[in-house]
């Protein structure tokens, strides 16, 4: 199975912050990688898929980037809705996996 | 607009079995596969299994193979997962989820989950 390893697991932010959240793979999967928000309490939400096509509706301050093994998800300025968990997943293949994810905290 | 509604989950004893019920709306239910995610209190997201938009193709995890089984019922807009041999690590929110597209294997839709539980 391929492993998608998140870094941070958990990162403390301001409002206004520039946040980063990378994603590595264990193998190449070219660009089958999508981004999901969790809030508590919330069923995740799609925020990126193709590692870097952004989904309808979503503010353009998420911006996903990478290819082959390594992926970043962008957040340009972190507004007080985005405090939430994220998490990366591959669908190069099966079975489909998820990154452990990481949770976002309001510093 | 989409919406997807679980049922079905409950309480239930180690070694048992549990059929999970999803009732789509909103969408074309026979243009797209449907997958069940799962998530245990407090852990991160576990992809169990995928239904193609006829049926006739489904993919499991590892850890439900031959104890768990994925079906639809077009006509009635309708997902299904059916769960035997039940064990304690299988404790978790369920979540019928739609694909982005008619095999695209991203999670572009989820209901708000069925909450299983097995304990004796």
């Amino acid at each position: 199975a391929i492993q998608l390893t998140q870094s941070p697991s958990s990162l403390s932010a301001s409002v206004g912050d520039r946040v980063t959240i990378t994603c590595r793979a264990s193998q190449g999967i070219s660009s089958a990688l999508a981004w999901y928000q969790q809030t508590p309490g919330k069923a995740p939400k799609l925020l990126i898929n193709d590692a870097s096509s952004l989904e309808s509706g979503v503010p353009s301050r998420f911006s996903g980037s990478g290819s082959g093994t390594d992926f970043t998800l962008t957040i340009s300025s972190l507004q007080p809705e985005d405090f939430a968990t994220y998490y990366c997943q591959q669908f190069n293949g099966y079975p489909l996996t998820f990154g452990g994810g990481t949770k976002v905290e309001i510093k | 607009e989409v919406q997807l509604v679980e049922s079905g989950g409950g309480v239930v004893q180690p070694g048992g079995s549990l059929r999970l019920s999803c009732a789509a709306s909103g969408f074309s239910f026979d243009d797209y596969a449907m997958h069940w995610v799962r998530q245990a209190p407090g852990k991160g997201l576990e992809w169990v299994s995928l239904i193609s938009r006829d049926g006739g193709s489904t993919y499991h995890a590892d850890f439900v193979k031959g104890r768990f089984s994925i079906t639809r019922d077009n006509s009635k807009d309708s997902l299904y997962l059916h769960m035997g041999s039940l064990r304690a690590e299988d404790t978790a929110l369920y979540y019928c989820v739609k694909d982005i597209d008619i095999w695209g294997d991203s999670f572009h839709v989820w209901g708000q989950g069925t909450l299983v539980t097995v304990s004796s």
